[in-house]
C-alpha cells in the first residue's frame, strides 16, 4: 500500500469554523492532489500541487486553500465551512516524473459540517 | 460539463462470467486513462491503465479496451469472482493539467455466486 495518512478520518464540525485536513505521505512522491466525493459525482478535484509551494486549482476549488510547504505534507484548509462542503475528502499522490505514474489514494476524511 | 461518463450505474453478474463496465469521453486531450476500484470506507484503489496511443491492456483478469474514434472505453473482467463486487472508476487524466483525473461517477458491480 502507498504510504499516505489522511488526518483526521472523520470530523463534525459547525458552519462558519475554519477546518484543516491533513495529508501525509511517505513516498517522497512530486504531486499531490486533492478530491471530494459526493452521492452522483464521483470523485472530483479540489487542487493538487506539483511540488513544494507549487499548487494549482482543480474544478471545485471555490471555499478551499491548499499549502505545501514540504513534500510529504500537503494541507485543505476551509477557511469557513459551509454546509455544501460536507463530504468525504480524499488525498492522492503520483510519482509524476518520467513515465506515466497512476495516482494512489488515502482511505479519506469524511467531514460533517452542521 | 462532466467530461467522463459511466452511463451504467450498477451492473450484476453471475460468478465465472465475464463483467464488461462501460466508459465514454468528451476530451480529445486526454492522454491517458484509468481504472479504478473502490470499496466502502477504503479509498480507490488503482486496477489499469491505458495510453491513448494503446487499444488493449491486459493485467491478469482485467483487460481495458480504448476506442479512441468512438471516445470509448471498456474494462473486462473474466472470470469474474465474488470479491470483485465493488464501485468501479472511470478516470481520464492529461499531461498539461499535472496528470489530475476527471472521474465517472462509477459503476457498482455486484458478482453474484
Amino acid at each position: 500500500d502507498a504510504g499516505i495518512t489522511q488526518s483526521p478520518r472523520h470530523k463534525v464540525t459547525e458552519t462558519g469554523t475554519p477546518v484543516t485536513l491533513r495529508c501525509h505521505q511517505t513516498e517522497n512522491h512530486r504531486y499531490m492532489y486533492w478530491y471530494r466525493q459526493d452521492p452522483g459525482h464521483g470523485l472530483r478535484l479540489i487542487h493538487y500541487s506539483y511540488g513544494v509551494k507549487d499548487t494549482d486549482k482543480g474544478e471545485v476549488s471555490d471555499g478551499y486553500s491548499v499549502s505545501r510547504s514540504k513534500t510529504e505534507d500537503f494541507l485543505l484548509t476551509l477557511e469557513s465551512a459551509t454546509s455544501s462542503q460536507t463530504s468525504v475528502y480524499f488525498c492522492a499522490i503520483s510519482e509524476g516524473v518520467g513515465a506515466f505514474q497512476p495516482q494512489h489514494f488515502g482511505d479519506g476524511t469524511r467531514l460533517s459540517i452542521l | 460539463d462532466q467530461q467522463v461518463k459511466q452511463n451504467s450505474p450498477s451492473l450484476s453478474v453471475q460468478e465465472g462470467r465475464i463483467s464488461i463496465l462501460n466508459c465514454d469521453y468528451t476530451n480529445s486531450m486526454f492522454d491517458y486513462f484509468l481504472w479504478y476500484k473502490k470499496y466502502p470506507a477504503e479509498g480507490p484503489t488503482f486496477l489499469i491503465s491505458i495510453s491513448s496511443i494503446k487499444d488493449k491492456n491486459e493485467d491478469g483478469r482485467f483487460t481495458v479496451f480504448l476506442n479512441k474514434s468512438a471516445k470509448h472505453l471498456s474494462l473486462h473482467i473474466v472470470p469474474s469472482q465474488p470479491g470483485d463486487s465493488a464501485v468501479y472508476f472511470c478516470a481520464a487524466s492529461a499531461v498539461r493539467s499535472g496528470y489530475a483525473l476527471n472521474f465517472g461517477k462509477g459503476t457498482s458491480l455486484l458478482v453474484t455466486p
